[in-house]
């Protein structure tokens, strides 16, 4: 089976550019996770989807992050406009709730670096 | 507040040996998941283990095994017999019923050297 992908593996932006990320979640995943991940803070929630349908938008990710789940096998997370401080590795991770054996599979992430 | 807190930022231990890393927990929820995940240096992010709150027996999957004190609030990994390729970080998350979220600890950095 083919797990978590993320599309690209790094991105670089100028500030103010608008980027977007994608990610294919695990065929038959139900639900989809974003991530911020930086080693100041840690891993951050952007958004959470359940049956595409979102669940939670990060509050302080709100103004320039968007992400949207067009289908069941596809989500993208736009930054717009992109600014220095969002560099960071970003996750998408996806899980079947309510399985036995329910766990978090991630992806590689993006790196991204905005200059 | 849910919360997951990892107080050890870095470990370093010596090959073949036992390493505990600790996690507690802050939830509302009576039933909850509890997981704990192995970042590599490449950045992967793994599943390792997971426990239930309503079960008291300790989630073991090979060389990992789990301590749950639920009276603490508290999940443990012990990792036995520790091998180099066991140099990466860990976090601890916990899911509860009431809030799909899951909530991630800082992560502990375990170094194995020869």
């Amino acid at each position: 089976d083919a797990g978590v992908t993320q599309t690209p593996r790094h991105e670089v932006a100028e500030k103010g550019q608008t980027i977007i990320l994608k990610c294919e979640p695990v065929s038959g995943h139900n639900d989809l996770f974003w991530y911020r991940q930086t080693k100041i803070q840690g891993l951050e929630l952007l958004s959470y989807f359940r049956s595409k349908s979102l669940m939670e938008d990060g509050g302080a990710f709100k103004d320039r992050f968007k992400a949207e789940m067009l289908n069941s096998s596809f989500s993208t997370l736009k930054i717009q406009p992109t600014e220095p401080k969002d560099s960071a590795v970003y996750l998408c991770a996806s899980s079947l709730q309510g399985a036995p054996n329910e766990r978090l599979f991630f992806g590689h992430g993006t790196k991204l670096s905005v200059l | 507040a849910q919360k997951v807190t990892q107080t050890q930022t870095s470990i370093s231990v010596v090959e073949k040996t036992t390493v505990t890393m600790d996690c507690v927990y802050e939830t509302r929820d009576s039933s909850y998941f509890l997981f704990w995940y192995k970042q590599t240096a490449s950045g992967e992010i793994v599943f390792l283990i997971r426990q239930d709150s309503y079960k008291k027996e300790n989630a073991t999957v090979g060389h990992y095994s789990l301590n749950f004190q639920k009276p603490k609030s508290s999940i443990g990994l012990i990792i036995t017999a520790t091998q180099i390729e066991d140099s990466a970080v860990y976090f601890c998350a916990m899911r509860g019923y009431s809030n799909n979220r899951i909530f991630f600890g800082d992560g502990t950095q375990l170094v194995v050297k020869p």
